[in-house]
């Protein structure tokens, strides 16, 4: 089945820095790849997604990359605010969900 | 809309007791899914329906059984409670025509086996 590894696993970052988290999968025939955001005591909520025909997509501060080629997907958050300090999971589903360990991001006023 | 809800929000068993998480949406979603949560793990998928009337073990199972009552309802049933099975447990339910991508999750029941 497959298997996805998430990178790193704690991040600290002052604010106003950007963030970048890193994914990892398995299985070739995955073709969608969400990210979920975990506030903590909350439950997880998509905050961005990308299909494996699109290398790029931007929402305001986020953006995911996409390289299937490499089997690697990639969060980046630019101009971090205290309310993004949060637990962010990837995931990939080929005929279910399989999600990252995650990582706890921490945002330094 | 409530959207996706659980019950009970927070429950204590002792080894060996048998108790039943209920998970509703009214979303008019197809899938559901039951997901336990544990630190440094991530979301693992414990049951999923496709759709009314089937269910299907995913990557955790074992010690695990599931009722889709109806479109609506999706319950976890923990018939002989384990330390092992001390975690977060989350439902969620996705849209009709998918395949599971887009997953709204219940706000969680918090579940400790003494």
């Amino acid at each position: 089945g497959e298997n996805v590894e998430q990178h790193p696993s704690t991040l600290s970052v002052q604010e106003g820095d950007s963030a970048v988290i890193k994914c990892t999968y398995s299985d070739s025939a995955s073709n969608y790849f969400p990210w979920y955001k975990q506030e903590l005591g909350k439950r997880p909520q998509l905050i961005i997604d990308i299909r494996s025909n699109v290398g790029e997509k931007k929402d305001q501060r986020i953006a995911v990359t996409l390289n299937k080629t490499a089997k690697h997907f990639s969060l980046h958050i630019t101009e971090t605010q205290p309310e993004d300090s949060a637990v962010y999971f990837c995931a990939a589903l080929d005929y279910k969900l399989s999600f990252g360990a995650g990582t706890t991001v921490t945002v330094r006023a | 809309n409530a959207g996706v809800t659980q019950t009970p929000k927070f429950q204590v068993l002792k080894t060996g007791q048998s108790m039943t998480l209920q998970c509703a949406q009214d979303m008019n979603h197809n899938s559901m899914y039951w997901y336990r949560q544990d630190p440094g793990m991530g979301l693992r998928l414990i049951y999923y329906s496709a759709s009314e009337g089937t269910t299907d073990k995913g990557e955790v199972p074992n010690g695990y059984n599931v009722s889709r009552l109806n479109k609506r309802e999706f319950s976890l049933r923990l018939e002989s409670a384990a330390p092992s099975q001390t975690s977060v447990y989350f439902c969620a339910s996705s849209p009709p025509g998918q395949g599971g991508e887009t997953q709204y999750f219940g706000p969680g029941t918090r579940l400790l086996v003494l």
